[in-house]
């Protein structure tokens, strides 16, 4: 069973450019996360979706961040124009289900510099 | 607030060398609790998780950590670490749909 997969891995950029990162989940998990690590900091939640709705968007940092996941398999996160301070590791999870003690299952994240 | 709490930022220790590494939670009620290791490159890979009953659990790769409610720890112990150890390790907390994570603990391993 494939897990979860994001693309592309690594990706420098400049400051004010887009970047659109993917993330394809587990088959079958309806819920989808975001996360981001900034270097030397915790990884932080960014959002949730179950199925193609936005369950949580709570940890999305501003308006130059969009999550979209048209219907509710892959999902993408793009940052735009993106900022030095947008450099990081943008995790993406996936669940069956969701609530406490639901156990999620990362990918190997995307690895964004933005110079 | 709701928090995760790795004291250790960077840790070393020599090939075959007993480990600990330590987490603590502030929560109101116990959460579920999780250690994820990362290895250089890779993505984030699920080593243990309490979620109730026996408070030491066992995981992945000989790695262990056992949930102390008086003390709000639960910290992750190996007896004999492998130079394939050395990566970050991350404690991480569910108390509903998100997940809280430490700051992540730095594991250098000698030869």
């Amino acid at each position: 069973e494939a897990g979860v997969t994001q693309f592309p891995s690594h990706s420098v950029i400049e400051k004010g450019q887009t970047v659109t990162l993917r993330c394809d989940p587990i088959s079958g998990h309806d819920n989808l996360y975001w996360y981001r690590r900034v270097m030397g900091k915790e990884i932080k939640f960014l959002l949730h979706f179950v199925k193609e709705s936005k369950q949580d968007e709570s940890g999305m940092p501003n308006n130059r961040f969009l999550a979209e996941r048209t219907g509710g398999t892959y999902s993408t996160l793009k940052v735009q124009p993106a900022e030095l301070e947008d450099s990081g590791v943008y995790f993406c999870a996936s669940s069956q289900e969701q609530g406490v003690g639901n156990t999620i299952y990362f990918g190997e994240g995307s690895w964004l510099t933005v110079v | 607030a709701q928090s995760v709490t790795q004291p250790d930022i960077h840790i070393t220790v020599s090939e075959g060398a007993s480990l600990e590494l330590r987490c603590n939670y502030s929560y109101g009620a116990t959460p579920y609790l999780f250690w994820y290791v990362q290895s250089p490159g890779q993505g984030l890979q699920l080593l243990l998780k309490y979620f109730s009953g026996d408070t030491l659990v066992q995981g992945i790769k000989g790695f262990e950590a056992e949930f102390k409610r008086s003390q709000s720890s639960f910290n992750l112990r190996k007896p004999s670490v492998h130079w394939s150890d050395a990566a970050e390790y991350f404690c991480a907390a569910n108390t509903g749909n998100q997940f809280y994570f430490g700051t992540g603990t730095s594991l250098t391993v000698i030869p």
